[in-house]
């Protein structure tokens, strides 16, 4: 069974940082892209980053660009986002999700979700 | 970035009807690649559909997806208890974005 557990969350004030984590099992981690997307009650779904395979790429929505690091461990089957100079609007649930890469689009299917994390970016 | 706008905003209906869910998008979606997600309180959004209409695994077959170009449709054929929930769609022939969502509440 596919699970994503994501941890890391919490309070933080603007302009601080946070380092989410996601422990990934029941599959071969290291053969799939892996996303971090958020979803904030004013502002829906939103993808954020993704990385692929071996971690030689990534991709970043251009709000967080500059701000927001993906990494990944395949010897640990774990994903990661470090979070600085964070903003109000930063805050949010945020899931990792399991990716399908087609390259025809160059876009992402998420067929596997995490529960989630909640940042909260207030003073 | 194609903007997907979803209809209706809630859908009230009762335990063994039809609900159809509407997603539209501004521009049109290549090579019909759209998704739909279930998501209930608290828990993790989870995929029904992708590809406009080839059910992913384990969905039952109530749930069907239909559609194409910048138009497309999530169909429950009978409501049941654990169908109401947000619906979601998701376009990946660009750069991934998703809709704001339908509710589907008890009426």
């Amino acid at each position: 069974e596919v699970q994503l557990v994501e941890s890391g969350g919490g309070l933080v004030q603007p302009g601080g940082s946070l380092r989410l984590s996601c422990a990934a099992s029941g599959f071969t981690f290291r053969s799939y892209w892996m996303t971090w997307v958020r979803q904030a009650p004013e502002r829906g779904l939103e993808w954020v980053a993704n990385m692929n395979q071996d971690g030689s790429g990534n991709y970043y929505v251009d709000s967080v660009r500059g701000r927001f690091t993906i990494s990944r461990d395949n010897a640990k089957n774990s994903l990661y986002l470090q979070m600085n100079s964070l903003r109000a609007e930063d805050t949010a649930v945020y899931y990792c999700a399991r990716s399908l890469y087609y390259s025809g689009s160059g876009s992402f299917l998420f067929d596997y979700w995490g529960q989630g994390s909640l940042v909260t970016v207030s003073s | 970035e194609i903007v997907l706008t979803q209809s209706p905003g809630t859908l009230s209906s009762s335990p063994g009807e039809r609900a159809t869910l509407s997603c539209r998008a501004s521009q049109s979606v290549r090579s019909n690649y759209l998704a739909w997600y279930q998501q209930k309180p608290g828990q993790a959004p989870r995929l029904l559909i992708y590809g406009a209409s080839s059910r992913a695994t384990g969905i039952p077959d109530n749930f069907s997806g239909s559609g194409s170009g910048t138009d497309f449709t999530l169909t429950i054929s009978r409501l049941g208890p654990e169908d109401f929930a947000m619906y979601y769609c998701q376009q990946y022939g660009s750069s991934p974005t998703f809709g704001g969502g339908t509710k589907v509440e008890i009426k």
